[in-house]
């Protein structure tokens, strides 16, 4: 396994379109995380899932954002109705249940026009 | 509160050692971390302690962990001219079931030849 992946890995929109990116984890991590790193700034955390249920929530994550792990494998992540202010670096991570560290994607940079 | 602080940036010569310095604000952080991000990419795990060690040691890095004062810094010996990166330091904040983690806004590290 080569890690944990993410596509698209640059995605340039309109504002007021929307769009989704997908993260497919290690396999075998049943915790998956999303983050978002705005420029010269760390990651932030938006939403946590462990299997296929959505557990925690950041205030980060307004109502035009939905995160979805169906079959508790790979994750999307969707923003609805884009604005500038949405134009950041995504990261998704993984990890084990029983581990503490979490491994990072090359991330989905977004870029709003 | 949440907050993780790391100096902006630091430049060293190739072959001296380079200390980056963290400070954290939340007592209950169990795991500290130190990630490394390369321009474009996503962020690699260096290394992580336990919050009831004061120092770890993995090759050319070594962490130390102040509790008392909430100070984590990485040293790296020998550095080369591939540890030019941005370096940040994250520390783990409980959720229910696992944890998020809270990251600084990371040091740009220069090495020079």
């Amino acid at each position: 396994d080569t890690g944990v992946s993410q596509n698209p890995r640059h995605k340039i929109t309109k504002r007021g379109q929307n769009v989704t990116f997908r993260c497919d984890p290690i396999s075998e991590h049943n915790r998956l995380y999303w983050y978002r790193q705005t420029l010269g700034q760390g990651p932030e955390f938006l939403t946590y899932f462990q299997n296929e249920a959505q557990l925690e929530k950041s205030r980060l994550l307004s109502d035009r954002f939905s995160a979805e792990r169906p079959k508790g494998s790979f994750s999307t992540l969707e923003i609805q109705r884009t604005e500038q202010g949405d134009s950041a670096m995504y990261l998704c991570a993984s990890s084990l249940m029983t581990a503490k560290e979490q491994f990072f994607g090359p991330g989905t940079r977004l870029t709003v026009l | 509160g949440e907050d993780v602080e790391q100096s902006l940036f630091l430049s060293v010569r190739e072959g001296d050692s380079s200390v980056i310095n963290c400070t954290y604000t939340d007592s209950s952080s169990t795991y500290l971390y130190w990630y490394k991000q390369e321009p474009g990419a996503g962020l690699q795990l260096l290394t992580y302690i336990f919050s009831n060690m004061d120092m770890k040691q993995d090759q050319r890095l070594t962490v130390l962990l102040n509790k008392k004062d909430k100070h984590l810094s990485l040293r790296i010996a020998d550095t080369q001219t591939g540890d030019s990166a941005i370096y940040f330091c994250a520390e783990s904040m409980r959720m229910d079931s696992s944890y998020k983690l809270i990251f600084g806004s990371g040091t740009r590290l220069l090495v020079r030849p």
